[in-house]
């Protein structure tokens, strides 16, 4: 499989625990993304890399949460003393800006569902 | 102000019929993209279909067609031969500024598509 991958693909926690998600993008992409997704909404941005660099946050991202892409491959996503309200899908997506795809459409994977009781 | 409205929280449609999936934007900026993703209940986002601001025909991909109207701020999804795996949730979402500084994208609320046999 050459899509996105996330790991893991649920997890239950409890109230104050450290979270971290992995996302391994399609190899060629040099762009990453993560978004949060709750019940019945859209996907919101989060943070996006463009190789190792992390180039744009959103506000949503309160300083409980750190996002690295080391080498440029593979990045984590990192939720500290996780609140209940952290309760979501976490999306990672991957992009490359080509001929192919003038657009840069994302890529998506399956997500990580993050339940905070 | 909603950058991206979706006002049909959910559609029916009969099985080969088309069918129109509405969305509106908000932007000044004059560079922007327009792309829409279904969201079957296995979770994962698949990319449908892109337009960009400055192009001069409506996208289509297949079974999917984008009816862009600029001046009225709308990126409507039409949907041909409507299949029973269609049914899902689409969301329509936006890109403001050039796709080289990264594709940061705003998501509408979603319309779900129900296909009846």
């Amino acid at each position: 499989d050459t899509g996105v991958s996330q790991d893991p693909r649920h997890k239950i926690t409890k109230r104050g625990q450290n979270v971290t998600f992995r996302c391994d993008p399609i190899s060629e992409h040099n762009r990453l993304y993560w978004y949060r997704q709750t019940l019945g909404q859209g996907p919101e941005f989060l943070t996006y890399f463009q190789n190792e660099a992390q180039l744009e946050k959103s506000r949503l991202l309160s300083d409980r949460f750190s996002a690295e892409r080391p080498k440029g491959s593979f990045s984590t996503l990192e939720i500290q003393r996780t609140e209940q309200g952290d309760s979501a899908m976490y999306l990672c997506a991957s992009s490359s800006w080509t001929s192919g795809s003038p657009g840069g459409e994302l890529f998506f994977g399956e997500g990580s569902r993050l339940t905070v009781l | 102000a909603q950058k991206i409205t979706q006002t049909q929280p959910g559609m029916f449609v009969q099985e080969k019929e088309a069918v129109t999936l509405d969305c509106t934007y908000d932007t000044s900026d004059p560079s922007y993209g327009l792309f829409w993703y279904k969201q079957p209940s296995s979770g994962e986002m698949i990319f449908l279909i892109y337009q960009g601001s400055y192009d001069q025909q409506n996208a289509t991909e297949g079974r999917y067609s984008l009816n862009f109207q600029k001046a009225r701020k709308s990126a409507n999804l039409v949907i041909s031969a409507s299949q029973l795996g269609d049914s899902a949730m689409y969301f329509c979402a936006m890109r403001e500024g050039r796709v080289n500084a990264g594709n940061m994208l705003t998501f509408g609320g979603g319309t779900r598509l129900m296909v009846k046999p």
